[in-house]
């Protein structure tokens, strides 16, 4: 069966600090990723998807980056932290273009 | 004109009581249509979806897509306490490569 990994699940970070969040699959080959934030009384924003290692589509412009060094490994970075980058952020892969998302167990993040 | 929206409630209800929780969209190209249904602190699950419009019943729940009014809703029979989640729309045109949700509903099923 598969399943998405995610972590750290909570981190409190100072404005400035840099941020490495990171998400694996198993049990599956060449899944879609996707990294959303959910801010508070917001819905999901979609912040990147990759459908292949290397290949990193980004929706919104911001101090965030995303990588995928490998096939079902995902990563979300910041080299300096806004007060606005506080969230939940969550991980997802699907099977290539479907509307079936599965969803990691999320990282709540505070920025101070 | 935002793609999806739902009404964030919270929308509070009695045990048994029927849910109706509602969704439009903007997008014509738009044809299936997913409910997620996440709980608190944790990541959103498909719950189901519906293709084109009509109906789809699934145990207690009923999903419903009216294309010609972009309208998109899901009804709970006999609601239960741990109904309570917030409920996202997730409408999807072919060919997409992202998902755009609704803004999700919030319910609180009360004993």
């Amino acid at each position: 069966s598969q399943t998405i990994h995610q972590w750290p699940a909570t981190l409190v970070q100072p404005v400035g600090s840099p941020l490495s969040l990171e998400c694996t699959v198993e049990g599956t080959s060449n899944p879609n990723l996707y990294w959303y934030r959910q801010a508070a009384g917001r819905g999901l924003q979609l912040l990147f998807y990759s459908v292949g290692i290397g290949q990193i589509s980004s929706e919104v412009p911001q101090n965030l980056s995303a990588s995928r060094p490998q096939d079902r490994q995902f990563i979300l970075s910041s080299k300096k932290l806004l007060l606005s980058d506080s969230g939940f952020y969550l991980c997802a892969w699907s099977r290539g273009f479907t509307g079936e998302l599965f969803f990691g167990e999320g990282s709540r993040l505070t920025v101070l | 004109q935002k793609e999806v929206e739902q009404d964030p409630g919270p929308l509070s209800v009695p045990e048994g009581a029927i849910v109706s929780l509602n969704c439009t969209y903007s997008n014509s190209a738009f044809q299936y249509f997913m409910w997620y249904r996440q709980y608190s602190r944790k990541g959103p699950e498909l719950l189901m979806y519906t293709y084109s419009s009509g109906n789809k019943e699934d145990g207690r729940f009923t999903a419903q897509v009216d294309k010609s009014s972009k309208y998109i809703s899901l009804f709970i029979r006999d609601s239960q306490p741990s109904d309570s989640a917030t409920y996202l729309c997730a409408p999807v045109n072919t060919g997409f490569q992202k998902l755009v949700f609704g803004t999700g509903t919030r319910l609180l099923v009360s004993p």
